[in-house]
């Protein structure tokens, strides 16, 4: 069983900061990690995964996420965030051979002008 | 990029009666699946489907709950009798390819608020 935490329910930033958000997960065997962004009143949009090699993933709209086998770790990072960023952040994670997708529990990213 | 949508996007529904959300997957997408999401909580597994058949179902998943998609039409979730505590957000999504070693990306829809009084 693969279980997700993201521990900040929410996240605060100026307009031009950087960001992480923070993801962390469960799983004994091969794994694969996704991020989707929800904007209001919308469907969940793919942002970005990871299944094996290179552990920096890049995605879209200058997004990147870092694997870490260590840390157990999928953090999500951005170097200059745009007011259009503002939504939620669901970290996904799927153990390999399986379909269903474990999300955790989302981090809604504010950001001020 | 490609879109799956959802219909209805709300629906309200009294304790009891039936009720079918429906879902237009992405056009060449083979793999289907539902998910629910009580407000304020995280989005969760309930089933996914290929080639006519239920792959792999949720506890969540329970008895009253059945997919479908006649002739390559919408697919589908009903739940026949429903309950209070089917009041959540069902998202649907599609994937080209399922598990193994093809990882395939998700599409979802915007999802249907469902509420059962």
């Amino acid at each position: 069983t693969q279980t997700v935490s993201q521990s900040d329910a929410h996240v605060t930033v100026f307009e031009g900061d950087s960001v992480e958000l923070r993801c962390n997960y469960s799983y004994g065997g091969s794994i694969y990690l996704s991020w989707y962004i929800q904007h209001h009143g919308h469907g969940l949009q793919f942002l970005l995964k990871y299944y094996s090699g290179n552990p920096v993933v890049q995605g879209v709209n200058g997004f990147e996420a870092e694997f870490s086998k260590s840390d157990s770790s999928f953090h999500l990072r951005k170097a200059s965030v745009h007011w259009s960023d503002s939504a939620v952040y669901f970290c996904a994670v799927r153990g390999g051979g399986a379909d269903r997708l474990t999300f955790g529990k989302g981090t809604q990213l504010i950001i001020q002008p | 990029g490609p879109k799956v949508l959802q219909i209805p996007s709300h629906q309200i529904i009294d304790m009891g009666q039936m009720v079918t959300l429906n879902c237009d997957p992405v056009s060449n997408h083979l793999y289907f699946y539902w998910y629910k999401q009580i407000l304020g909580q995280q989005m969760e597994f309930l089933v996914n489907f290929y080639n006519g058949k239920v792959m792999e179902k949720s506890k969540l998943f329970k008895d009253q709950f059945s997919v479908e998609r006649p002739d390559g039409s919408y697919f589908t979730l009903k739940i026949q009798p429903t309950a209070l505590e089917d009041s959540a957000v069902y998202f649907c999504a599609s994937s080209l390819v399922g598990g193994g070693d093809n990882y395939a990306e998700q599409f979802f829809g915007p999802g249907t608020r469902l509420t059962v009084l």
